[in-house]
């Protein structure tokens, strides 16, 4: 069974920084790439960053370059997203998603639990 | 950026009838387009991918279609479970875009 658990959101000054983490079991991780989307406080899917299976590939919305980073670690089956210089607008839950496939391209068919990031002061 | 428009924003139907759910993007996507439902306080579920393929696990009264710039969710005949919001999701371009989602209700 395909799992993915989500953590490291919380409460977290403007400027400051966070690091989410997502630990994938149940399939072979280092064969997909992961996703992360967000989730505003009542609003639509935001997508945020990809990074392919090696981890060779970063994707990046536009809003977040510069100070998001995505990485994995493939021998803990763990994808990261290292968020700094946070904005009030980076509040929202981050759910990580798998691929449908190692070739199907932005199908996510598995999201984990969400994990809440608040930016405020 | 492609925009994905959803239309209605929000459905009112009862169980048993059918829903008909619209994406239109603003430019060509082929058939490189997701559908995705979310209830309450839950993850997003995907249902549709490439169009018209159900995704594993997803009843038969979930069909998706259409190609290029305009997309179809068809729910045959609503179960109590269906009522949620429901995305649309393109591929075919980078960034990645959802649709702002249409609420499906029970009337």
């Amino acid at each position: 069974e395909v799992q993915l658990l989500e953590s490291g959101g919380g409460l977290v000054q403007p400027g400051g920084s966070l690091r989410l983490s997502c630990v994938a079991s149940g399939f072979t991780f280092s064969n997909y790439a992961m996703t992360w989307v967000r989730q505003a406080p009542g609003k639509g899917l935001e997508w945020v960053s990809t990074l392919t299976g090696g981890g060779g590939t970063t994707y990046y919305t536009d809003s977040v370059k510069g100070r998001f980073t995505i990485s994995r670690d493939n021998s803990k089956n763990t994808v990261f997203l290292q968020m700094n210089s946070l904005r009030d607008e980076d509040t929202a839950v981050y759910y990580c998603a798998k691929f449908l496939a190692s070739t199907s391209g932005s199908i996510f068919d598995y999201w984990g639990q969400g994990t809440l990031v608040t930016v405020s002061s | 950026e492609v925009v994905l428009t959803q239309s209605p924003a929000t459905l009112s139907l009862s169980p048993g009838e059918r829903a008909t759910l619209s994406c239109r993007a603003s430019q060509s996507v082929g058939t490189s387009l997701a559908w995705y439902q979310q209830r309450p306080g839950q993850a997003p579920r995907l249902l549709i991918y490439d169009a018209f393929n159900r995704a594993t696990g997803i009843p038969a009264r979930f069909s998706g279609s259409g190609s290029g710039t305009d997309f179809t969710l068809t729910i045959s005949s609503l179960d109590p479970e269906d009522f949620a919001v429901y995305y649309c999701q393109q591929r075919n371009n980078w960034p990645v875009t959802f649709g702002q989602g249409t609420r499906l209700e029970i009337k």
